[in-house]
């Protein structure tokens, strides 16, 4: 079965800090991998997604990146986050075909930005 | 552009049913995604809809109207763990990323 690691859990950051985000999955090959941002109060918010290794498309211009620099991690980073660069992080797997998708968060990450 | 909308609370009594509209507009539309997320943590796939009509899993169900830009999530036999947010969510190709709606806050009492 496939599975998703997060780390870390939880994480509180000053202003101007960087970040760096990772995610892993097992169980699956050349995974299209996803990631989200849950603002408070807010809806799920796409911010990059991979369909392999060195391929980032960015969904939202910001002060975030994303690279994967292997089949089954990819990474959030930052080199100096904002107060606005709190919310609840979430990498996501997704798979299937024309009529059967499937899509599995990680457990996320909650990043508060002091 | 991409608009999805949902009530944003609803409260239900253990035992009954409820029904979570979903009306979407968007540039695409390859099928519609239903989600549960419980406080604090990540959402769980609940169901896929890409063909118009209802498809039932258990005790909850969801249906699509292509036509209408329509999908809704009924749940049966509500039991308080249903407690939780429901978010709906469109994706416009096999490869293009999804577009959440804010979700569904509904609130089981006894």
């Amino acid at each position: 079965s496939q599975t998703i690691h997060q780390w870390p859990a939880t994480l509180v950051q000053p202003v101007g800090s960087p970040l760096s985000l990772e995610c892993t999955v097992e169980g699956t090959s050349n995974p299209n991998l996803y990631w989200y941002r849950q603002a408070a109060g807010r809806g799920l918010q796409l911010l990059f997604y991979s369909v392999g290794i060195g391929q980032i498309s960015s969904e939202v211009p910001q002060n975030l990146s994303a690279s994967r620099p292997q089949d089954r991690q990819f990474i959030l980073s930052s080199k100096k986050l904002l107060l606005s660069d709190s919310g609840f992080y979430l990498c996501a797997w997704f798979t299937g075909d024309s009529f059967s998708y499937e899509q599995y968060f990680g457990p996320g990450t909650r990043l508060t930005v002091t | 552009g991409q608009n999805i909308d949902q009530p944003t609370e609803m409260t239900a009594t253990e035992g009954a049913i409820v029904q979570i509209n979903c009306t979407y507009q968007t540039s695409g539309f390859n099928g519609l995604f239903w989600y549960q997320q419980h406080a604090g943590e990540a959402p769980t796939f609940l169901s896929y809809n890409v063909l118009d009509g209802l498809e039932e899993k258990g005790r909850f169900s969801s249906f699509l109207s292509r036509s209408k830009g329509y999908s809704y999530l009924l749940l049966k036999e509500l039991q308080m763990k249903d407690s939780a947010s429901y978010l709906c969510a469109v994706t416009d190709s096999g490869n293009t990323p999804l577009v959440f709606g804010k979700g569904t806050r509904l609130s089981v009492i006894a």
